[in-house]
């Protein structure tokens, strides 16, 4: 069974530091892997897709790697600001219970402090 | 374009009342699907639809129906409201070549 696990669940960092988001998944046969930030009372934002033969995809200060045999992903936040404070999520898109479906971390609570 | 949207943002509904949550796509997308999230338990999948006139349910569909009547569309009912169904409904589409899934911003649901 597919399981998706993100490390940590809190981050706290000042401002203008560089981070890095881990997530890791049990099962290698996935299609691609989706970043995702909520801020809190709202919906989820796409920031990256990483198909299953890529292994990284780079948008502004965003840059998130795969390996697929290893099971993991990181997303990496450079020059981290205070906008940047939010939930992020990854998932794959994976084939579970007889469908193809997203399957969810628990989420990072980043807090990116002035 | 305006992607994923949810109507109605907002809603209180006694014990046994129903309602209809609606979800519109203007991506032309062929998969649709209903979410709700709660604290502690992340986001869990009531129902799903693969195109225009077929669904098919996920791992939490007791207690809701769905219809996709047109393919921009897709719809979630509450036959029979229950507090057990308090939570926070996310609709989501996804493209079928590029599989990148987007989400809608959100229907916040309380049942007394």
């Amino acid at each position: 069974k597919q399981e998706v696990t993100q490390i940590p669940a809190a981050l706290s960092v000042p401002e203008g530091e560089n981070l890095v988001l881990n997530c890791s998944f049990t099962d290698s046969a996935i299609y691609n892997l989706q970043w995702f930030r909520q801020d809190p009372g709202k919906g989820l934002t796409s920031l990256l897709l990483i198909q299953s033969s890529q292994r990284e995809q780079t948008s502004g200060r965003l840059n998130a790697s795969l390996d697929k045999s290893s099971g993991r992903s990181t997303l990496y936040i450079a020059a981290s600001q205070p906008g940047d404070s939010a939930t992020y999520l990854c998932a794959v898109l994976a084939l579970s219970g007889g469908y193809n479906k997203l399957i969810f971390g628990a989420g990072t609570r980043l807090a990116v402090h002035p | 374009n305006a992607g994923v949207t949810q109507t109605p943002k907002f809603r209180v509904l006694k014990t046994g009342q129903s309602m209809t949550l609606l979800c519109a796509q203007d991506m032309n997308h062929e998969y649709m699907y209903w979410y709700r999230q709660d604290p502690g338990m992340g986001l869990r999948l009531i129902h799903y639809s693969v195109g225009e006139g077929t669904t098919a349910k996920g791992e939490v569909p007791d207690g809701y129906n769905v219809s996709r009547l047109k393919k921009q569309n897709f719809l979630l009912g509450l036959e029979s409201a229950a507090p057990s169904q308090t939570s926070v409904y996310f609709c989501a589409s996804r493209d079928r070549a590029y599989n990148e899934q987007f989400f809608g911003p959100g229907t916040r649901l309380t049942v007394l």
